[in-house]
Order: structure tokens, then C-alpha cells, then sequence
């Protein structure tokens, strides 16, 4: 729908595999990354965040790895469903500035 | 708690029209945001403001575009007049304290459409 990019990367996953969506980032003072997920027709909805200070943090079947050294920054889903289908944008964030996003990945999931 | 609440949900004008739309953040949120989102650009950060106060606004458009928040509970987006190109869904969302290095909460947006 309106909702994502005319070019917007996508990933297709079969239902049960894991998936790993990636997000480079542009500024080496940001030091607070988010995960959203918009599902059609509704706006985003927080997922996992995580500070400069860790490289991995893990919630309900997802984790989040940030490398600082390459400004690199994934969100894995495993066991994924087709509930997981939906775009996801990665947000960054430094001391005086709000969150910038991306442009965001289309995940599909192949039942 | 009732999460961000945007009205309306959905509102078809013409062109020359004004068009307000309204937002409530959470409850004891200090910050709230107001968004753009299009196929062409993505999602855009049009102003933000801090306890009530516009902070910055280099993301709106063009002068037709205005915003508000009177008080901690209430932001409206204005367009005065509207134009076909201004179709979209825009978002409002809040977080808790200051504007930066904190978590947004969306609300479910507002999908404008401007004949």
C-alpha cells in the first residue's frame, strides 16, 4: 500500500526459518537504534531498541546486533510467521537529534 | 492506556480546502512528533515539540503547513489550503521525556486525500 517505498528492498522468508533484516546507518554519533514494524495500514509499532553501548540485545523472538565499527545494524526474527509480514524500519538517534529512518525492508513469509 | 489517538482516521477533501488534523499523545508523554508518510519519501518528520513547545520545524513543508499543541494533551496539523501533492498518511506519535534517544509510540495516522 501507500505505506512503503516504490523501491523498497524486499525479503522473502519461508513460514519457520529465521530472518535477518539489515540496516546501515549514517552517523557514527548516533548511539540509539530502534526497530519498527508497520503493518499495512497501521502505523509503527515499536519492536526492540538498543544503545551504543551493548552489540546484541534479545527480546521475544528477536534480536538486535549493532556493529559499530562498520555502522551496521540487524534485527533477526526467528521461527518467523506470517504475522511477522510487514515493512520494518530501523531508526537512528544521537544526543540532540530525534529519530531518523530508513526507508524500511518489505518482509514477506511464505506459509 | 490508550496508546496515541489520531482523528479522523480517513479524510477526502478538494483542493482549496483547510484540513486539521488532530492528535492526543499518551498520557504523561512530554514530546510529540507529526510525520509524513508517502510512497515517493517515506517516512518524513514534519515538527516536534517539547512540553508543548514547537522545537523544530525545518521538516514542514511549505507555509501552508501549521502546528499546534495548546497542552500536553491535544496537537492539531493544519494545511490551509490544500493540495493533491499533501495526500498521504501522516503519523503523530509521542515519547515519554525529551525528543531525542527516547522510543516513539505511533499513533494509527490520519490518510489524507486531497482531490
Amino acid at each position: 500500500g501507500e505505506s512503503v517505498g516504490l523501491h523498497l528492498p524486499t525479503l522473502s522468508v519461508q513460514e519457520g526459518d529465521n530472518s535477518i533484516i539489515n540496516c546501515a546507518y549514517s552517523n557514527s554519533a548516533s548511539d540509539y537504534f530502534i526497530w519498527y514494524k508497520q503493518e499495512s495500514g497501521k502505523g509503527p509499532q515499536f519492536i526492540i531498541d538498543i544503545r551504543s553501548n551493548m552489540d546484541k540485545r534479545q527480546g521475544q523472538r528477536v534480536t538486535v546486533l549493532l556493529n559499530k565499527t562498520v555502522k551496521h545494524l540487524s534485527l533477526q526474527i526467528a521461527a518467523t510467521q506470517p504475522g511477522d509480514s510487514a515493512v520494518y524500519f530501523c531508526a537512528e538517534a544521537s544526543g540532540n537529534t530525534p529519530l531518523v529512518f530508513g526507508k524500511g525492508t518489505r518482509l514477506s513469509v511464505i506459509a | 492506556d490508550a496508546g496515541v489517538i489520531q482523528s479522523p482516521r480517513h479524510e477526502v477533501t478538494e483542493m482549496g480546502q483547510e484540513v486539521t488534523l488532530r492528535c492526543k499523545p499518551i498520557s504523561g508523554h512530554n514530546s510529540l512528533f507529526w510525520y509524513r508518510q508517502t510512497m515517493m519519501r517515506g517516512l518524513e518528520l514534519l515538527i516536534y515539540f517539547n512540553n508543548n513547545v514547537p522545537i523544530d520545524d525545518s521538516g514542514m513543508p511549505e507555509d501552508r503547513f501549521s502546528a499546534k499543541m495548546p497542552n500536553a494533551s491535544f496537537s492539531t496539523l493544519k494545511i490551509q489550503p490544500s493540495e493533491p501533492r499533501d495526500s498521504a498518511v501522516y503519523f503523530c506519535a509521542s515519547s515519554q521525556h525529551g525528543p531525542t534517544q527516547e522510543t516513539q509510540y505511533f499513533g494509527p495516522g490520519t490518510r489524507l486525500l486531497v482531490l
